[in-house]
């Protein structure tokens, strides 16, 4: 499979705490991205990381990159109740045509 | 509001209904994809379109029939479709070259009865 897979499937955590999900994957890659989704709605581009990078900061988003171990973090820091959402992972599996490949994503819910 | 735009949001059809889902993008992408989301499942690539031209097609089902008439459009022809084809169809465009982000519409939530 050329897909992300990302771990936890749910995480449940409170407002301020920091939430960490993960990402493995199969295929060499260009580059890997993640994507958040409120619940029935369409996918929204968070962070795209280069494969020659190993770290990116957007706002309270940090997200590594080891493709030695073909894996990715996303980390989320001081959430908040509105971060509540699924985040996905994609991966270009090599492709340079722009088509993504995704996971199952992680439940995130942040209590107040 | 992303650019990209799908009709409708829900519809519901019967096993024997032929209906269409259609997607628009104000973006000037040169490439426009299917995808389908189903319930603890991973989204699935189903149609790659660039300039227009189909170049990818994931071992889709011939009851799903897609149509690209120019760049900003897509359409998403349905027929005799099955219970189990009831998911979130999303419609993305992307610049469809390396390194590019996806931009997707807020889907239509399809039922089948």
């Amino acid at each position: 499979s050329q897909q992300g897979e990302e771990d936890p499937q749910a995480l449940s955590i409170q407002e301020g705490e920091n939430a960490t999900m993960n990402c493995s994957y199969k295929t060499s890659i260009n580059n890997l991205q993640w994507y958040r989704q409120n619940s029935g709605r369409g996918l929204v581009h968070l962070i795209l990381i280069r494969s020659n990078e190993r770290e990116k900061h957007s706002g309270r988003l940090r997200v590594t990159l080891d493709t030695s171990k073909k894996s990715s973090s996303l980390l989320i820091t001081a959430s908040r109740a509105a971060d509540t959402a699924s985040y996905f992972c994609a991966t270009d599996a090599g492709s340079t045509l722009g088509r993504l490949y995704f996971g199952r994503g992680t439940q995130l819910t942040v209590w107040p | 509001e992303t650019g990209v735009t799908q009709t409708p949001r829900h519809l519901v059809m019967g096993m024997t209904n032929k209906k269409s889902l259609k997607c628009e993008q104000h973006l000037g992408h040169n490439a426009m994809y299917w995808y389908k989301q189903s319930a603890k499942k991973p989204l699935e690539l189903m149609f790659v379109y660039n300039f227009k031209e189909q170049t990818e097609n994931n071992s889709v089902p011939s009851r799903f029939s897609p149509e690209c008439p120019n760049s900003s459009h897509l359409f998403l022809h349905l027929h005799t479709l099955q219970p189990e084809d009831s998911a979130l169809y999303l419609c993305a465009s992307s610049q469809g070259a390396l390194d590019t982000e996806a931009f997707f519409g807020q889907g239509t939530r399809l039922t089948v009865v």
